[in-house]
């Protein structure tokens, strides 16, 4: 998998816009950009995914730099229920679509 | 719809037991079907994954295996549990290999 770098943490207040970076500069052109999501002891949720256009779901939206470097995902207004570890993934293509989570960021949303 | 189930949610048992976790996909067909094991605090490991009925593929040697015996089901074995097999298994299935995956509520299995 191309490697991601996220930060390890981040606050964020409850209603405001959460931005969550990662940088892949070893992305290849065929290479799309997931994003999941972990709460506390549940399963990944997948929230999103993009090549190389900016994409928005009911969840979020992925924005994508014109040289496919390094994104950000966006939750227009953040909830409490938001409060998660939020992983960035590059899946290697050719292979079984194996996804490497790495550590991600561990998003806090507050009152 | 589609949806996963994993069980059971949470499992406590002994070294040198054996271990069957289950998961079954519903509103789906043929689909790619894939264990992962994390441990606390580490990111997921990729344990097996699954094409279709009978085709079994490891990703990591280790005392474990899988088998899906039914196109919507697939389980995760072991003949004798150690330590180091604690942890929490996720089932996570996709339409083809390059798609998105979707991941099931996960079975939390602590060997003492």
């Amino acid at each position: 998998d191309a490697k991601t770098t996220q930060p390890p943490s981040m606050d964020c207040a409850e209603g405001r816009a959460a931005n969550l970076p990662c940088n892949h500069s070893t992305i290849s052109g065929n290479e799309y950009v997931y994003w999941y999501r972990q709460i506390h002891s549940q399963g990944p949720q997948y929230i999103i995914h993009g090549l190389k256009n900016n994409e928005t779901n009911e969840m979020a939206s992925l924005i994508i730099t014109e040289d496919r470097k390094s994104s950000t995902l966006i939750l227009p207004h953040a909830t409490l229920r938001d409060t998660a570890v939020y992983y960035c993934i590059v899946p290697l293509l050719g292979t079984a679509s194996k996804l490497t989570f790495g550590t991600g960021t561990r998003l806090q949303v507050t009152l | 719809s589609q949806t996963i189930h994993q069980w059971p949610a949470t499992l406590v048992q002994p070294v040198g037991s054996p271990l069957s976790l289950e998961c079954t996909v519903e509103g789906t067909s043929n689909p790619n079907l894939y264990w992962y094991r994390q441990a606390a605090g580490r990111g997921l490991q990729l344990l097996f994954y699954s094409v279709g009925i009978g085709q079994i593929s490891s990703e990591v040697p280790q005392n474990l295996s899988a088998s899906r015996p039914q196109d919507w089901q697939f389980i995760l074995s072991s003949k004798k549990l150690l330590l180091s097999d604690s942890g929490f298994y996720l089932c996570a299935w996709s339409v083809r290999q390059w798609e998105t995956q979707y991941f099931g509520p996960g079975t939390r299995l602590l060997v003492l």
